[in-house]
């Protein structure tokens, strides 16, 4: 079946180096994907997404690149804070009849900033 | 706006109890959906409900009952908790559009921890 997933279960940078957190998805259909980002006791939070017309996306501090040949993409964070230490999932929207989407997230990577 | 609330925030079972969880949305959503989280297993959804007066079974939807109450609520039903029903249970919300964008994005509550002894 379809299936979305990290490669890194837990990931530890400096502060103030760069993270890159990857995903791979087996739906070679998939062609539009989110990003969430989960603080300890909270809830996902919606961080970017990129469609399949794109190879790159740009946010504030934040760039995802997405492979399709290899059906890939990673989540990649500048100048890592600590604010930043998290889980970080990849999650592929698809849609249903009912007009809503399935979402099928990854298992996550834990993102551990080190002082 | 508080978005997505939830309650309890913690909640301790003995097996074979039965208990609700309840969540709320302010955001005037249309769907609602319930995850279980695990360790090593990522978010699996339980239940949804697209509208309003429907809801559809999720992945995993054993042991597990919802009602749509309103567009506001959304609730979970443990008929008869069991162990291997322990985990952190996610409300959320979205607004379809017809299009995959950020206005599909899910917004999601803070969660309820369920310990089932």
């Amino acid at each position: 079946g379809e299936s979305v997933g990290l490669h890194l279960p837990t990931l530890s940078v400096q502060e103030g180096d760069n993270s890159i957190i990857n995903c791979a998805y087996s739906n070679s259909a998939s062609d539009y994907f989110i990003w969430y980002k989960q603080e300890s006791g909270k809830g996902p939070q919606f961080i970017i997404d990129i469609r399949s017309n794109m190879d790159k996306r740009q946010g504030q501090r934040v760039t995802v690149l997405l492979n399709k040949t290899v059906k890939h993409l990673s989540l990649q964070i500048a100048a890592t804070q600590p604010g930043d230490s998290a889980v970080y999932f990849c999650a592929d929207p698809t849609p249903r009849n009912s007009g809503t989407y399935k979402y099928i997230f990854g298992t996550g990577t834990r993102l551990k900033v080190l002082a | 706006n508080a978005g997505v609330t939830q309650t309890p925030k913690f909640q301790v079972l003995k097996t074979g109890q039965s208990m609700t969880l309840q969540c709320a949305q302010d955001m005037n959503h249309n769907s609602m959906y319930w995850y279980r989280q695990d360790p090593g297993m990522g978010l699996r959804l339980i239940y949804y409900s697209a509208s309003e007066g429907t809801t559809d079974k999720g992945e995993v939807p054993n042991g597990y009952n919802v009602s749509r109450l309103n567009k506001r609520e959304f609730s979970l039903r443990l008929e008869s908790a069991a162990p291997s029903q322990t985990s952190v249970y996610f409300c959320a919300s979205s607004e379809p559009t017809g299009e995959r964008s950020p206005r599909n994005e899910q917004f999601f509550g803070p969660g309820t921890r369920l310990t089932v002894l």
